[in-house]
């Protein structure tokens, strides 16, 4: 069964360091997504995209924040200059059209 | 931002008893509600997806309900199990985005 894989599982880095956060989508997904949770929180949305291009995003993804689709596969999330509030889980996902989001199994990325 | 609310935030069923509750959303702009099961250690699994008023949706013991006017979807569980514990999240999709609530976190004591 397809499924979005994301890596690495966790990542811990030193505030102010860049980090990227890989994730595959399921190959015949045209949307992308990218989600965290802060310990205790709700899921928080942070940045949608559709057709090599942002379609839309939250206050949270602010300049720090980037996104890329490089090969037609990976899809990847950039925190250029972490910030101890980063730290959260960050969820993948993906949907073909406007169904369901299948989501993969998160990053956990520690800020110190 | 928009505002999904999901009550009760957390609730105790003894296994075999039924339950409900409930996710709130704005009215304006609907255009799908989603409900998804999500595990300890595991990634949201999707549940259901919702878009015309009046919509219900069963997935064995498990129903949901759709009020596009008033802005309410419930989510039933009929015969709970302890597989059934696990945090229940709505979304709100108004276009690209979803917007989740909370969640109802249900644990089902044997």
């Amino acid at each position: 069964e397809p499924e979005v894989t994301q890596t690495p599982s966790h990542q811990v880095t030193q505030m102010g360091q860049e980090v990227i956060l890989r994730c595959v989508p399921i190959s015949n997904h045209l949307y992308f997504y990218w989600y965290r949770q802060i310990l205790g929180q709700k899921v928080e949305f942070l940045v949608s995209f559709y057709n090599n291009e942002i379609s839309e995003k939250s206050e949270i993804f602010d300049d720090q924040f980037s996104v890329e689709r490089p090969d037609g596969s990976n899809f990847t999330l950039k925190i250029r200059s972490t910030k101890l509030e980063d730290s959260a889980m960050y969820f993948c996902a993906s949907r073909m059209g406007q169904g369901s989001l299948f989501f993969g199994s998160g990053t956990q990325l520690s800020v110190l | 931002i928009l505002n999904v609310e999901q009550s009760p935030q957390s609730l105790h069923v003894q296994e075999g008893d039924s339950t409900n509750f409930t996710c709130s959303f704005p009215s304006s702009n609907f255009y799908a509600l989603h409900w998804y099961r999500w595990e300890t250690a595991k990634s949201p699994e999707a549940l259901f997806v919702m878009t015309l008023n009046g919509d219900e949706k069963k997935k064995g013991r498990i129903s949901a309900t759709l009020n596009t006017k008033e802005g309410y979807s419930y989510l039933y569980i009929k015969g709970s199990q302890p597989e059934d514990s696990a945090t229940y999240l709505c979304a709100f999709s108004d276009d690209y985005k979803l917007s989740f609530g909370a969640g109802t976190t249900v644990t089902v004591r044997a």
